[in-house]
Protein backbone atom coordinates (compact mmCIF):
# COMPACT_ATOMS: atom_id res chain seq x y z
CA UNK A 1 0.00 0.00 0.00
CA UNK A 2 0.73 3.66 -0.61
CA UNK A 3 1.18 6.08 1.89
CA UNK A 4 2.95 9.36 3.10
CA UNK A 5 4.41 10.82 5.99
CA UNK A 6 4.73 14.86 6.66
CA UNK A 7 7.39 15.24 9.06
CA UNK A 8 6.02 18.31 10.23
CA UNK A 9 2.73 19.19 11.74
CA UNK A 10 3.00 23.06 11.99
CA UNK A 11 6.09 25.21 10.27
CA UNK A 12 6.44 28.86 10.94
CA UNK A 13 8.31 31.62 8.97
CA UNK A 14 8.36 35.12 8.53
CA UNK A 15 7.85 36.62 5.16
CA UNK A 16 10.03 36.87 2.51
CA UNK A 17 11.53 33.75 3.79
CA UNK A 18 12.12 30.25 2.22
CA UNK A 19 9.49 27.74 2.97
CA UNK A 20 10.80 23.97 3.18
CA UNK A 21 7.28 21.66 4.06
CA UNK A 22 8.51 17.75 4.05
CA UNK A 23 6.96 14.60 3.20
CA UNK A 24 8.78 11.21 2.48
CA UNK A 25 6.72 8.53 0.81
CA UNK A 26 6.14 4.68 0.74
CA UNK A 27 6.02 2.90 -2.73
CA UNK A 28 6.20 -0.22 -4.38
CA UNK A 29 6.45 1.36 -7.84
CA UNK A 30 6.98 4.86 -9.50
CA UNK A 31 4.79 6.75 -7.80
CA UNK A 32 2.50 9.43 -8.68
CA UNK A 33 2.53 12.57 -5.80
CA UNK A 34 0.99 15.78 -5.12
CA UNK A 35 0.66 18.63 -3.33
CA UNK A 36 -2.26 20.06 -2.55
CA UNK A 37 -3.36 23.39 -0.46
CA UNK A 38 -6.63 24.07 1.67
CA UNK A 39 -7.07 27.88 2.91
CA UNK A 40 -9.05 28.40 5.85
CA UNK A 41 -13.05 26.86 5.25
CA UNK A 42 -11.64 26.39 1.71
CA UNK A 43 -12.03 23.26 -0.68
CA UNK A 44 -8.48 22.09 -1.37
CA UNK A 45 -6.63 23.36 -4.34
CA UNK A 46 -3.65 21.44 -6.45
CA UNK A 47 -0.12 22.38 -5.92
CA UNK A 48 1.62 20.77 -8.37
CA UNK A 49 1.87 16.99 -9.01
CA UNK A 50 5.12 14.79 -10.13
CA UNK A 51 4.43 12.15 -12.41
CA UNK A 52 8.13 10.77 -13.61
CA UNK A 53 8.43 13.42 -16.31
CA UNK A 54 10.94 15.49 -14.40
CA UNK A 55 12.23 15.32 -10.37
CA UNK A 56 11.81 18.89 -10.57
CA UNK A 57 8.25 19.65 -10.58
CA UNK A 58 7.02 23.97 -10.58
CA UNK A 59 3.52 24.82 -9.20
CA UNK A 60 1.09 27.38 -8.97
CA UNK A 61 2.34 30.31 -6.77
CA UNK A 62 5.93 29.78 -6.76
CA UNK A 63 5.83 26.31 -4.81
CA UNK A 64 7.75 23.77 -6.02
CA UNK A 65 8.79 20.12 -5.68
CA UNK A 66 11.58 17.74 -6.07
CA UNK A 67 11.44 14.14 -6.56
CA UNK A 68 14.35 12.53 -5.19
CA UNK A 69 13.90 8.61 -5.39
CA UNK A 70 16.97 8.17 -3.18
CA UNK A 71 15.68 9.27 -0.41
CA UNK A 72 11.96 9.00 -0.68
CA UNK A 73 11.04 12.17 -0.42
CA UNK A 74 8.82 14.84 -2.13
CA UNK A 75 9.41 18.23 0.04
CA UNK A 76 7.65 21.24 -0.97
CA UNK A 77 9.40 24.62 -1.04
CA UNK A 78 9.26 28.27 -1.94
CA UNK A 79 11.96 30.73 -1.55
CA UNK A 80 9.94 33.79 -0.20
CA UNK A 81 7.01 33.15 1.70
CA UNK A 82 3.50 35.36 1.53
CA UNK A 83 1.35 36.40 4.40
CA UNK A 84 -1.32 34.31 1.69
CA UNK A 85 0.59 31.06 1.65
CA UNK A 86 -0.87 30.60 5.37
CA UNK A 87 -2.99 27.56 5.01
CA UNK A 88 -2.82 23.60 5.24
CA UNK A 89 -0.71 21.63 2.86
CA UNK A 90 -1.07 17.84 1.99
CA UNK A 91 1.70 15.52 0.63
CA UNK A 92 -1.05 13.15 -1.65
CA UNK A 93 0.08 9.97 -2.80
CA UNK A 94 -2.17 8.05 -5.53
CA UNK A 95 -3.08 4.46 -5.22
CA UNK A 96 -4.67 3.16 -8.66
CA UNK A 97 -7.75 6.04 -8.82
CA UNK A 98 -7.70 6.48 -4.73
CA UNK A 99 -5.86 9.70 -3.26
CA UNK A 100 -3.96 8.71 -0.16
CA UNK A 101 -3.50 12.12 1.63
CA UNK A 102 -0.69 12.72 4.11
CA UNK A 103 -1.74 14.57 7.59
CA UNK A 104 -1.00 17.98 6.37
CA UNK A 105 0.76 20.83 7.48
CA UNK A 106 -0.11 24.00 8.72
CA UNK A 107 2.17 26.85 7.47
CA UNK A 108 2.29 30.11 9.65
CA UNK A 109 3.58 33.45 8.16
CA UNK A 110 4.57 36.00 10.13
CA UNK A 111 4.92 39.83 9.21
CA UNK B 1 -13.71 24.54 -6.73
CA UNK B 2 -15.84 25.14 -9.92
CA UNK B 3 -15.68 21.87 -11.20
CA UNK B 4 -17.97 20.34 -8.33
CA UNK B 5 -21.29 21.97 -6.92
CA UNK B 6 -22.08 20.65 -3.03
CA UNK B 7 -25.50 21.34 -1.21
CA UNK B 8 -25.44 22.66 1.29
CA UNK B 9 -22.62 24.24 2.34
CA UNK B 10 -23.69 24.33 5.98
CA UNK B 11 -26.12 22.08 8.13
CA UNK B 12 -26.54 22.52 11.48
CA UNK B 13 -29.36 19.39 12.57
CA UNK B 14 -30.56 17.51 15.44
CA UNK B 15 -29.28 13.97 16.32
CA UNK B 16 -31.15 11.15 15.05
CA UNK B 17 -32.42 13.22 12.05
CA UNK B 18 -31.49 12.02 8.47
CA UNK B 19 -29.16 14.37 6.25
CA UNK B 20 -28.42 14.03 2.78
CA UNK B 21 -25.18 16.10 1.10
CA UNK B 22 -25.76 16.53 -2.50
CA UNK B 23 -22.75 16.72 -5.06
CA UNK B 24 -23.00 17.75 -8.63
CA UNK B 25 -19.93 17.37 -11.17
CA UNK B 26 -19.63 20.09 -13.71
CA UNK B 27 -17.21 18.85 -15.58
CA UNK B 28 -16.67 15.08 -17.16
CA UNK B 29 -14.96 12.86 -15.22
CA UNK B 30 -14.32 9.00 -14.57
CA UNK B 31 -14.18 8.72 -10.84
CA UNK B 32 -16.22 10.34 -8.16
CA UNK B 33 -15.09 10.69 -4.53
CA UNK B 34 -16.62 11.57 -0.79
CA UNK B 35 -14.17 12.40 1.47
CA UNK B 36 -14.70 13.63 5.49
CA UNK B 37 -12.55 15.80 7.05
CA UNK B 38 -12.29 15.96 10.85
CA UNK B 39 -9.54 17.84 13.74
CA UNK B 40 -8.69 14.49 14.82
CA UNK B 41 -8.76 12.05 11.87
CA UNK B 42 -7.60 14.74 8.81
CA UNK B 43 -9.01 13.63 5.15
CA UNK B 44 -10.51 10.16 5.13
CA UNK B 45 -12.01 8.87 2.35
CA UNK B 46 -15.73 7.41 2.21
CA UNK B 47 -16.46 5.98 -0.78
CA UNK B 48 -15.77 6.20 -4.75
CA UNK B 49 -17.43 5.49 -7.59
CA UNK B 50 -16.00 4.86 -11.29
CA UNK B 51 -18.86 5.45 -13.89
CA UNK B 52 -21.75 5.78 -11.13
CA UNK B 53 -20.52 2.57 -9.90
CA UNK B 54 -19.63 2.22 -6.02
CA UNK B 55 -16.02 0.30 -6.03
CA UNK B 56 -14.86 0.86 -2.38
CA UNK B 57 -17.00 1.72 0.22
CA UNK B 58 -14.32 0.13 3.14
CA UNK B 59 -14.06 3.52 4.87
CA UNK B 60 -17.84 4.29 5.13
CA UNK B 61 -17.83 4.12 9.27
CA UNK B 62 -20.81 2.59 9.59
CA UNK B 63 -24.15 1.17 8.17
CA UNK B 64 -25.77 4.56 9.25
CA UNK B 65 -24.00 5.70 5.95
CA UNK B 66 -24.91 5.44 2.47
CA UNK B 67 -23.83 7.22 -0.97
CA UNK B 68 -24.90 6.64 -4.68
CA UNK B 69 -24.58 7.89 -7.84
CA UNK B 70 -28.20 7.60 -9.93
CA UNK B 71 -26.30 9.60 -13.23
CA UNK B 72 -22.72 10.95 -14.16
CA UNK B 73 -24.11 14.68 -13.10
CA UNK B 74 -25.05 14.04 -9.38
CA UNK B 75 -24.38 11.90 -6.29
CA UNK B 76 -26.06 12.13 -2.46
CA UNK B 77 -24.03 10.66 0.65
CA UNK B 78 -27.13 10.19 3.25
CA UNK B 79 -26.72 9.42 7.21
CA UNK B 80 -29.66 8.06 9.14
CA UNK B 81 -29.45 8.34 11.68
CA UNK B 82 -27.29 11.42 12.26
CA UNK B 83 -25.03 11.54 15.82
CA UNK B 84 -22.60 13.97 16.88
CA UNK B 85 -19.53 12.72 16.00
CA UNK B 86 -20.60 12.89 12.24
CA UNK B 87 -20.05 16.29 12.65
CA UNK B 88 -17.38 16.88 10.15
CA UNK B 89 -16.74 18.85 6.40
CA UNK B 90 -17.74 16.48 3.67
CA UNK B 91 -16.14 16.97 0.51
CA UNK B 92 -17.04 15.50 -3.00
CA UNK B 93 -14.35 15.17 -5.35
CA UNK B 94 -13.99 14.12 -9.07
CA UNK B 95 -10.59 12.49 -11.19
CA UNK B 96 -10.04 12.72 -14.29
CA UNK B 97 -5.90 13.80 -14.93
CA UNK B 98 -6.10 14.89 -11.28
CA UNK B 99 -8.66 15.31 -8.20
CA UNK B 100 -10.70 18.25 -8.03
CA UNK B 101 -12.41 19.12 -4.88
CA UNK B 102 -15.99 20.51 -4.63
CA UNK B 103 -15.99 23.32 -1.63
CA UNK B 104 -17.24 20.95 1.05
CA UNK B 105 -20.36 20.82 2.86
CA UNK B 106 -20.11 21.46 6.54
CA UNK B 107 -22.18 19.50 9.34
CA UNK B 108 -22.36 19.84 12.31
CA UNK B 109 -25.02 17.54 14.60
CA UNK B 110 -26.32 18.75 17.99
Amino acid sequence: AQSVTQLDSHVSVSEGTPVLLRCNYSSSYSPSLFWYVQHPNKGLQLLLKYTSAATLVKGINGFEAEFKKSETSFHLTKPSAHMSDAAEYFCVVSEGPKLIFGTGTRLQVFP
Amino acid sequence: DAGVIQSPRHEVTEMGQEVTLRCKPISGHDYLFWYRQTMMRGLELLIYFNNNVPIDDSGMPEDRFSAKMPNASFSTLKIQPSEPRDSAVYFCAIRDDVLTFGAGSRLTVL
